[in-house]
């Protein structure tokens, strides 16, 4: 059964703090994916991977940063928190991009006070 | 600049009847399209896709229209049911999936 894993489901953190979010998945897929979700404004590429070590700008990548050592972990990075990040982080991978689907983590819910 | 958009926020439908929601999108170069149902504090679900080379796709309840001349696609459910009550993103592939900002589906009893 497919699954992708993040680490929290619930995070609160000061703003400043620099901010780990992690994700796992099982599938070895090749593509990794992190999205926020904000109301009114669906999902939201940040970043993605398309292999180990390699990294890709999505729409909004300004105050966040991505590491990828191993092909089954993709984190994210907030290098110092800021009220408007408050929002749900989701994670997804695929076996490749343009004919296979996208399966998801269970989202973490950020919120920085 | 939306790539790919749901222009209808919710939508409200009675139980047993049609549900249609609505995507278009602005690439040609999108060679893949899928529907993802959402339930509150959970993460999306792959719900059903089609490619660009076909017009139709159907699997249950669900069938997905591409009109590629329009660059629109549709997803309909039917007979709609409660648990059908979600919210449901339109995405296009490429080099990197894009989503709309999503249609909130409610089901009447």
């Amino acid at each position: 059964d497919v699954k992708v894993t993040q680490s929290s489901r619930y995070l609160v953190k000061r703003t400043g703090e620099k901010v780990f979010l992690e994700c796992v998945q099982d599938m070895d897929h090749e593509n990794m994916f992190w999205y926020r979700q904000d109301p009114g404004l669906g999902l939201r590429l940040i970043y993605f991977s398309y292999d180990v070590k390699m990294k890709e700008k999505g729409d909004i990548p300004e105050g966040y940063s991505v590491s990828r050592e191993k092909k089954e972990r993709f984190s994210l990075i907030l290098e110092s928190a800021s009220t408007n990040q408050t929002s749900m982080y989701l994670c997804a991978s695929s076996v490749f991009t343009g004919i296979a689907e996208a399966f998801f983590g269970q989202g973490t819910r950020l919120t920085v006070v | 600049d939306q790539q790919v958009k749901q222009n209808s926020p919710s939508l409200s439908v009675q139980e047993g009847r049609i549900s249609i929601l609505n995507c278009d999108y602005t690439n040609s170069m999108f060679d893949y399209f899928l529907w993802y149902k959402k339930y509150p504090a959970e993460g999306p679900t792959f719900l059903i896709s089609i490619s660009s080379i076909k017009d139709k796709n159907e699997d249950g309840r669900f069938t997905v229209f591409l009109n590629k001349s329009a660059k629109h696609l549709s997803l309909h459910i039917v007979p709609s049911q409660p648990g059908d009550s979600a919210v449901y993103f339109c995405a296009a592939s490429g080099d990197k999936i894009i989503f709309g900002k999503g249609t909130r589906l409610h089901i009447l009893p």
